[in-house]
């Protein structure tokens, strides 16, 4: 089945404390993003990739990081998570226009 | 810069009735894409329509269909005999191909099926 397969869904951490949220896709896609979801604000992108070790700044990269060593693989990392970071967060991927398939998301929580 | 913008933050219909949502655009570009997600309670983020820019037909699937219109950049969706499973967040999102492939998301509107 073709998906995208993120983990954790849910996440409660404390301010400052490393984490990595996975992401995988077995699609065989060049682009993948990751989105954050506000209430009233839709999704905002934190931060995309066109191919293996292209990966670039989205609208709000302040305080995550990404990597892109393998095609299938696009972690995103929180180096030291604050508690504006609380959100739901989406990663996706896509082949070309056709439109991205999300994964499941991950309800994450800074305290 | 582009930006997407919902007009309706809620809407409630009864079981079997069309509804339309609302969704409007700017941008320069000529070439781009719009699409319609469902986010259901589920929060899995699903796509339901997608519209070339380029292409004048409207695009349909199934229950929903789009009424493009480029010039006034407007994009609605039309949902026909509405189904309890249709009760979800709708967002409306843009995207320009041949750069970052990012999609520009509007603030969604909260679609309520009654029975």
């Amino acid at each position: 089945e073709a998906q995208v397969t993120q983990n954790p869904r849910y996440l409660i951490t404390v301010t400052g404390k490393k984490l990595t949220v996975t992401c995988s896709q077995n699609m065989n896609h060049e682009y993948m993003s990751w989105y954050r979801q506000d209430p009233g604000l839709g999704l905002r992108q934190i931060y995309y990739s066109m191919n293996v070790e292209v990966t670039d700044k989205g609208d709000v990269p302040e305080g995550y990081k990404v990597s892109r060593k393998e095609k299938r693989n696009f972690p995103l990392i929180l180096e030291s998570p604050s508690p504006n970071q609380t959100s739901l967060y989406f990663c996706a991927s896509s082949s070309t226009g056709e439109g991205y398939t999300f994964g499941s998301g991950t309800r994450l929580t800074v305290v | 810069a582009q930006t997407v913008t919902q007009s309706q933050p809620e809407m409630s219909v009864q079981e079997a009735e069309t509804v339309t949502l609302s969704c409007t655009y700017d941008t320069s570009e000529n070439n781009y894409y719009l699409f319609w997600y469902k986010q259901p309670p589920s929060r899995q983020m699903i796509l339901v329509i997608r519209q070339e820019a380029y292409k004048q037909q409207n695009a349909t699937e199934n229950r929903f269909s789009v009424n493009f219109q480029k010039a006034a950049k407007s994009f609605s969706l039309k949902i026909s005999d509405s189904q309890l499973g249709d009760t979800a967040m709708y967002f409306c999102a843009f995207m320009k191909p041949w750069s970052n492939y990012q999609l520009i998301w509007g603030a969604g509107t909260k679609l309520i099926i009654k029975p």
